[in-house]
């Protein structure tokens, strides 16, 4: 069965303190991997997509990168606004549409 | 990327009504997606919808509770029906095209059961 999981759950960091979330999946024939930015009370906005084990991909404070068991986004030196909820998501296997869901990291960055 | 517009954006209902959510892209798209997220969740797929074919159903997910139609390659419509509290949750439609590629979200419908 697809799986995706994300860790930490919660995470609260100090405004400047860099550090990762993690995303591990299982799913028969990876066809892309994908992370979203969700705010409260708004649906996920789109960051990256990632395709093949070794590739990185960078926007601003954020860059994500992929192993063939898991997906790390790294955030540098965060600021307040970059608070929200980051979901990864995979195609599930078998060829089927929709993505499968984790169920998300919730950052808190302090002033 | 698409712009996607929900209406409504949230409503109250009543135990026993239904309430159609409607999905509004400003391009033509070949799929539309239905999730839900319930409290404190994360997105489940409902339902794929096809322009010219039935929607295609998640395991756990009936056609009577959640009827759909997709009129044309701009437009769907979700129904929650005969709805209960336990139907309190956000509704987000999404497009995108086969396969892998990337899904964008509208910016979702809040609905809560009394």
């Amino acid at each position: 069965e697809d799986q995706v999981t994300q860790s930490p759950e919660a995470l609260r960091l100090q405004e400047g303190e860099s550090s990762s979330l993690n995303c591990s999946y299982t799913v028969s024939g990876l066809r892309g991997l994908f992370w979203y930015r969700q705010d409260p009370g708004k649906g996920p906005e789109f960051l990256f997509t990632l395709y093949s084990a070794g590739e990185e991909k960078e926007k601003e404070r954020l860059k994500a990168t992929l192993t063939k068991k898991e997906s790390f986004l790294h955030i540098t030196a965060p600021k307040p606004e970059d608070s929200a909820t980051y979901l990864c998501a995979v195609p599930p296997g078998g060829g089927a549409d929709g993505l499968t869901f984790g169920k998300g990291t919730h950052l808190i960055i302090q002033p | 990327s698409a712009v996607i517009s929900q209406k409504p954006s949230r409503d109250i209902c009543q135990r026993g009504t239904s309430l159609t959510i409607q999905c509004q892209v400003d391009s033509q798209v070949t799929m539309m997606f239905w999730y839900r997220q319930q409290p404190g969740q994360s997105l489940t797929l409902i339902a794929t919808a096809n322009q010219g074919s039935e929607a295609t159903y998640e395991s756990g997910f009936v056609i009577d509770k959640f009827p759909i139609s997709r009129p044309n390659l701009t437009f769907s419509t979700l129904t929650v029906s005969n709805m209960s509290p336990e139907d309190s949750s956000i509704y987000l439609c999404s497009v995108g095209e086969a396969g892998g590629d990337t899904q964008y979200f509208g910016p979702g419908t809040r609905l809560t059961v009394l």
